[in-house]
């Protein structure tokens, strides 16, 4: 059975330093890998996918991720953090099987200061 | 367009009242989600409606009771709920198997 494993339940940084969000899955396929934002009482927004072509993914607003086979993750990093980007994010995995169930990791909280 | 509406934003009910949550897509998906999320959690998946059928019900008590009219909607009648059931409600939409859901901004339900 599939799995999603975020490894930090908080993450902090400094305006304009590196994040870096952990995230490894556990899988006997070839799995499709996402990552969500949701920001304060929002719903869920998608910054990127990994569906089995580039093993480094882009997303938007300068998050990227690199799908790493024999480590089995999938983390999620931006160069220079920014005030806008503090939010709680959720590293998830398809289920295979049909009907596109969502496996969620329990979320990593990113908090950003000046 | 890749937004999904949901109405109304927020809600409170008493625990006797009726009401309903709406969801809306017109990307054309063909699988249509709903998600139950309290505080500080992963969304859990409620219900899974696959070309206008129920095709997933994670156990849900039958106070929550799913409806999807048409390809582009999907309700959720609410009924004699508990304090418990307080919670934000979202509602997603897929192409289907491996793509990627598409979130509403959520409904947020408080039961008094």
């Amino acid at each position: 059975a599939q799995s999603v494993t975020q490894l930090d339940s908080h993450v902090s940084v400094s305006e304009g330093t590196p994040v870096l969000l952990r995230c490894n899955y556990s899988s006997s396929y070839s799995p499709s890998l996402f990552w969500y934002v949701q920001h304060p009482n929002k719903g869920l927004q998608l910054l990127l996918k990994y569906t089995s072509a580039a093993t480094l993914v882009k997303g938007i607003n300068g998050f990227e991720a690199e799908f790493k086979k024999s480590e089995t993750s999938f983390h999620l990093t931006k160069p220079s953090a920014h005030m806008s980007d503090a939010a709680e994010y959720f590293c998830v995995v398809s289920e295979l099987g049909g009907y596109n169930k969502l496996i969620f990791g329990a979320g990593t909280r990113l908090a950003v200061h000046p | 367009d890749t937004e999904v509406t949901q109405t109304p934003k927020h809600l409170v009910m008493g625990m006797t009242n009726k009401k309903s949550l709406k969801c809306e897509q017109h990307m054309g998906h063909r699988a249509m989600y709903w998600y139950k999320q309290k505080a500080k959690k992963p969304p859990e998946l409620m219900f899974v409606y696959s070309y206008e059928k129920l095709s997933i019900n994670e156990s849900v008590p039958s106070r929550f009771s799913p409806e999807c009219p048409n390809s582009s909607l999907l309700n959720l009648h609410l009924h004699a709920l508990q304090p418990e059931d307080s919670a934000l409600y979202l509602c997603a939409s897929s192409q289907g198997e491996g793509y990627e859901q598409y979130f509403g901004p959520g409904t947020r339900l408080t039961v008094t």
